[in-house]
């Protein structure tokens, strides 16, 4: 079965300290996009990053990098420098090709507290 | 504000009651998709429309729930006889037709259901 794994419910974070957060995922597919979203308490997802299965660097956004290693099929967020706004629910999600890649398939998410 | 939007953020509605959610979607997104998220989940996928045509239907989407598009525009989202087990956060989401997998999918911020 495709789906994905976040091993950590919550994580803790000092701020202005770099944060990993842990997504492995499960998939027969050779072509697939793996995402990482940001759900606040308003309960917006809020798009961060993209990694596709074929990039051979590892995508960054700003503060955020995706950690990816295809053979270990893991998609880790690395959150530098962080700071209290990034206290939040985290998602990490895949896209396949059946169906035309229109589904996501999420993880059950980490909430990230950063502490000042 | 041009992102998704949806209405009512908040819901309270008595079992058996019928409840309506509407979408509106990025303006030049041809792609709307629907998904349910409970407490301490990550989001579901329930169904997709691609303009005015729905394509795609999760089993997670019983004969009491149907969705509809009707210009290829705004999305609305219907449950009748509700019971205590639609109790969820509705999310909305939209994006571009590319069939690709790193095609961006944008949220709204979600329309919460209650049922008492």
């Amino acid at each position: 079965a495709q789906k994905i794994t976040q091993t950590q419910p919550g994580m803790f974070v000092q701020e202005k300290e770099a944060v990993t957060l842990d997504c492995t995922y499960d998939t027969s597919d050779q072509s697939y996009g793996l995402f990482w979203y940001k759900q606040p308490s308003s309960g917006e997802m809020i798009f961060l990053i993209y990694q596709g299965s074929y990039d051979e660097q590892n995508a960054t956004e700003g503060r955020y990098s995706l950690n990816f290693q295809k053979a270990r099929k893991s998609a880790n967020l690395v959150i530098s420098a962080s700071q209290l706004g990034d206290s939040a629910m985290y998602f990490c999600a895949m896209r396949r090709p059946s169906g035309g890649y229109n589904k996501l398939i999420f993880g059950a998410g980490t909430r990230l507290a950063v502490h000042p | 504000d041009t992102g998704v939007s949806q209405d009512p953020r908040h819901k309270i509605t008595k079992r058996g009651q019928n409840v309506t959610f509407r979408c509106d979607p990025i303006s030049e997104h041809n792609r709307l998709y629907w998904y349910r998220q409970t407490l301490g989940q990550g989001p579901e996928f329930l169904t997709y429309f691609q303009n005015e045509a729905q394509l795609e239907k999760s089993r997670l989407l019983s004969d009491r729930f149907s969705a509809e598009r009707p210009k290829g525009s705004f999305s609305t989202l219907e449950i009748q006889r509700t019971e205590q087990g639609d109790s969820a956060m509705y999310l909305c989401a939209s994006s571009p037709q590319t069939g690709l997998p790193g095609n961006t999918i944008y949220f709204g911020e979600g329309s919460w259901l209650t049922v008492v």
